[in-house]
């Protein structure tokens, strides 16, 4: 019964490939989001949706699309990935925005070669 | 913009220590702080919440204070054990800004 989960956990790919990490959230949230953590274990917000609205793309590459089909699912696709990409990816969920305790997944490390 | 610092960057203590982390934060117009602990490969685990109108949180060993005025926040671990070993994180979340901006981390080590 996780409460966040991502797919897959680990993706290694080759520059120039399009990609995507899968979410889904089985706590009933409003809100999902998208966070980088980079190599040296920097935490940074990508996305937040709520209710299926993009709330906040904070200045990522259009090569970013985050897509969400509904409340529970928030995926993010890559397209033309670059070396500056490799990272870990979490996805995370609250039930409403800017108040509530956020739930994250267990991350998506992305490497590109 | 909010600028999030938590020092020290790495603890090491023996078991049965108590510890202090401490978070600091530029912007004081948060809706609330959260602390964090992130094991190695793993995901985030959300500790405690404190909002902008509370003092402090607390949850077993573990005890949050907030100062808003000054910029301040601790996480107080009591009886440390080896399994409280993870990386430490606090965020706030700033009004207006609807995102939540994480601090750059303790990594603690409890040793038996």
């Amino acid at each position: 019964d996780t409460a966040v989960s991502q797919t897959p956990k680990y993706l290694v790919t080759q520059m120039g490939n399009d990609k995507s990490i899968k979410c889904e959230q089985n706590l009933g949230h409003d809100t999902m989001y998208w966070y980088k953590q980079d190599s040296k274990k920097f935490l940074k917000i990508m996305f937040s949706y709520n209710n299926k609205e993009l709330i906040i793309n904070e200045t990522v590459p259009n090569r970013f699309s985050p897509k969400s089909p509904d409340k529970a699912h928030l995926n993010l696709h890559i397209n033309s990935l670059e070396l500056g990409d490799s990272a870990v990816y979490f996805c995370a969920s609250s039930l409403m925005l800017n108040t509530d305790t956020q739930y994250f997944g267990p991350g998506t490390r992305l490497t590109v070669l | 913009k909010q600028e999030v610092t938590q020092i020290p960057a790495a603890l090491s203590v023996p078991e049965g220590e108590n510890l202090v982390l401490n978070c600091s934060f530029t912007d004081s117009a948060i809706y609330n702080l959260q602390w964090f602990r992130q094991d190695p490969g793993k995901g985030l685990t959300s500790l405690l919440l404190i909002q902008s109108s509370q003092r402090e949180q607390t949850s077993g060993r573990l005890n949050a204070s907030l100062d808003k005025s000054s910029g301040r926040s601790t996480l107080y671990i009591a009886a440390s054990q080896p399994g409280d070993s993870a990386t430490y994180l606090c965020a706030t979340m700033n009004t207006g800004f609807q995102k939540l901006v994480f601090g750059t981390g303790t990594r603690l080590l409890v040793s038996p």
